[in-house]
Formats: structure tokens, sequence, C-alpha cells
């Protein structure tokens, strides 16, 4: 079945450093990737998405990028701060109001 | 301003009891959902509803159901509560896809222990 697969589950970088997450996804008929910042004790919320006819997609710190050949899509933090720590989730939307989410990436932003 | 709740927050129970999550927003949205949240298991969907009157299974559907009365609340009810469904319970709800989004909004969780 359809399927995401997430790395790394867990990443440490330095205040001020990048942070990358890579998402592969398995349904080629997928056309939307959205990008979930969880905090703790809270749900989910959006924090960008990019849709299949688009490569790439930035909003300030936070980038997106879609490789539709290879079923890759990433997430870029750039300028990480200490409030980027939280739990990422990728997801794919297959159609039929059906999402695939990702196992999830723990970030943690040393000061 | 629209909003998602959920209710309880946190819920204590003992095997075999019945118990019922309550899911309602605000956002007068078609479609809802009900995850849970494992570790190393990420978002794992349980029901889905496309609507009013509508029900559908999820990938771990087994012990669980939901109905739809109305556009506002998707309740999910555990028939008779096992060890294994402690777990932290998301809601969620997207427009219909026709509007171009597929964005959804999830609530704040409900963390269940089952005893």
């Amino acid at each position: 079945g359809e399927n995401v697969e997430q790395h790394p589950s867990t990443l440490s970088v330095q205040e001020g450093d990048s942070a990358v997450i890579k998402c592969t996804y398995s349904d080629s008929a997928s056309n939307y990737f959205p990008w979930y910042k969880q905090e703790l004790g809270k749900g989910p919320q959006l924090i960008i998405d990019i849709r299949s006819n688009v490569g790439e997609k930035k909003d300030q710190r936070i980038a997106v990028t879609l490789n539709k050949t290879a079923k890759h899509f990433s997430l870029h933090i750039t300028e990480t701060q200490p409030e980027d720590s939280a739990v990422y989730f990728c997801a794919a939307y297959t159609g039929g109001f059906k999402t695939i989410f990702g196992a999830g990436t723990r970030l943690f932003v040393k000061a | 301003d629209a909003e998602i709740t959920q209710s309880p927050r946190h819920k204590i129970t003992e095997t075999g009891r019945q118990v019922t999550l309550a899911c309602h927003q605000t956002w007068n949205h078609n479609n809802m959902f009900w995850y849970r949240q494992d570790l190393g298991h990420g978002l794992r969907l349980i029901h889905y509803s496309y609507g009013v009157q509508d029900t559908n299974k999820g990938e771990v559907s087994d012990g669980y159901s939901v109905s739809r009365s109305n556009t506002e609340d998707l309740p999910l009810t555990l028939e008779s509560a096992a060890s294994s469904q402690t777990s932290v319970y998301f809601c969620a709800s997207s427009e219909s896809p026709t509007s171009g989004s597929e964005t959804q909004y999830f609530g704040p969780g409900t963390r269940l222990l089952v005893l």
C-alpha cells in the first residue's frame, strides 16, 4: 500500500545551523505534500506545503523541495532557533481524501 | 476564530469499559478524521468522514467506531477499551478537495490510558 518514509527519526543541530529532513513516498499519484510541526502537548500544525506542479517553495527560514521523478521531498530549516525544536511530520496526499504521514522527526536545536 | 476542540484532554479508564472521545470543529469543514499517535508509528488513521451520515474505516479501525450526525462533531467510541488502545488521539478536519485545499487542521489531542 501507500507509504511515506521519513529520515532521520532524530536530528540534533546547533543554534544557527541548518536542518534537513527527507521523505520518500510510494504512490506516484500523490499531488500534495504538507509538512506539520508538533510542539509538546499540542496537535500538529501545518508549516508549509507544496504541490506536485512546483519544485520548490520558501517561506522565510523554511523551504520545501520536491523531486517527482525520484519521489523525494525535503524540508529545509535555515538559521535554526531553539523554538524550532519540535517533532516534524511530512505527508503525502494521494487523493480520495487520504493523507499518509511519515513517522516523524524529532528536532533538537541546542542553544 | 474557527477552531477544533477535543474533550476530554486526558482520560484514564479500565479494560472493557466503553469510552467516547469528543471532537468539535467550527471550520464548517466537510471532512473529519481520527488518528492515533504512538511512538515510532507517527499518525495512523482510525476512521474518517466526508460529511454528515458518512463514515469510513482507516488502517487501524478495529475496536473503534464513529458516527456523524452533524457537520461539527465526530465522536470516537472505543466499544470495549483494551490496553493496546492506550495512545494519544487526534481529531482533524479539512475542506472538500474541490476547494483546492487538502490541509488538515488538528485538535490538541486526547491522552488515553487504559488500565
